[in-house]
């Protein structure tokens, strides 16, 4: 499978700064790649998917002032949260879906972030 | 109601044991279905495919029905190493639909020696 990565793996910010969160697919060109948040004891949620070259679509209730994506080749997308609070504290997920092999995705280990 | 739905657990079984996880989905039209397993503070991995026809993989075995929007996951002579939480997983159909992933909040599985 292919083989992702995020960077960094965790974080720790003040509230009101913005944190940047990479995902890079090493192995393996993404056409499509998915953001997750998961807080502690509960599901993977996704935030949104982004498409290379073309703007993320959110999911409801994701504000995409807050959380920017941008996708800017096959192998690199980020997701910047802005102005983080307390709340955002989370664990953020990527994966990466290429367009032959459709019914596979490949997660990234996650960026554990702390906001104080 | 949610997507997907597990029975959060924790399910405590001696090694050996036979366990079985099940999880329901609300929409029909789901055309994929999964089941992958995560450890603690770790990313999910694919544990396999569930198809229609049912199927095998070892000592896992997966079963779908979707008629009652059903799957089900069967683990035999359960390992200490298969601790772990497992999630149900569903791919959404329709058009617009790019692949996302629709995740179960998870069955926690913890063996004991």
């Amino acid at each position: 499978g292919a083989v992702v990565s995020q960077h960094p793996s965790w974080v720790i910010c003040k509230s009101g700064t913005s944190v940047k969160i990479e995902c890079r697919s090493l192995d393996f060109q993404a056409t499509t790649m998915f953001w997750y948040r998961q807080f502690p004891k509960q599901s993977l949620m996704l935030m949104a998917t982004s498409n290379e070259g073309s703007k993320a679509t959110y999911e409801q209730g994701v504000e995409k002032d807050k959380f920017l994506i941008n996708h800017a080749s096959l192998t690199l997308s980020t997701l910047t949260v802005t102005s983080a609070h307390p709340e955002d504290s989370s664990f953020y997920i990527c994966s990466v879906q290429g367009s032959f092999r459709y019914n596979e995705q490949f997660f990234g280990p996650g960026t554990r972030l702390t906001v104080l | 109601r949610k997507e997907v739905e597990q029975d959060p657990g924790p399910f405590n079984v001696p090694e050996g044991a036979t366990v079985a996880f099940n999880c329901t989905y609300s929409n029909s039209a789901s055309q994929s279905f999964f089941w992958y397993r995560q450890d603690c503070r770790k990313e999910p991995k694919l544990l396999m495919s569930v198809y229609s026809s049912g199927n095998e993989d070892g000592r896992f075995t997966a079963q779908l029905n979707r008629a009652s929007q059903y799957i089900s996951l069967l683990i035999r002579d359960s390992k200490l190493s298969d601790s772990a939480t497992y999630l149900c997983v569903v791919r959404p159909g329709g058009s617009g639909n790019t692949g996302k992933l629709i995740f179960g909040q998870g069955t926690t599985l913890q063996v004991k020696p």
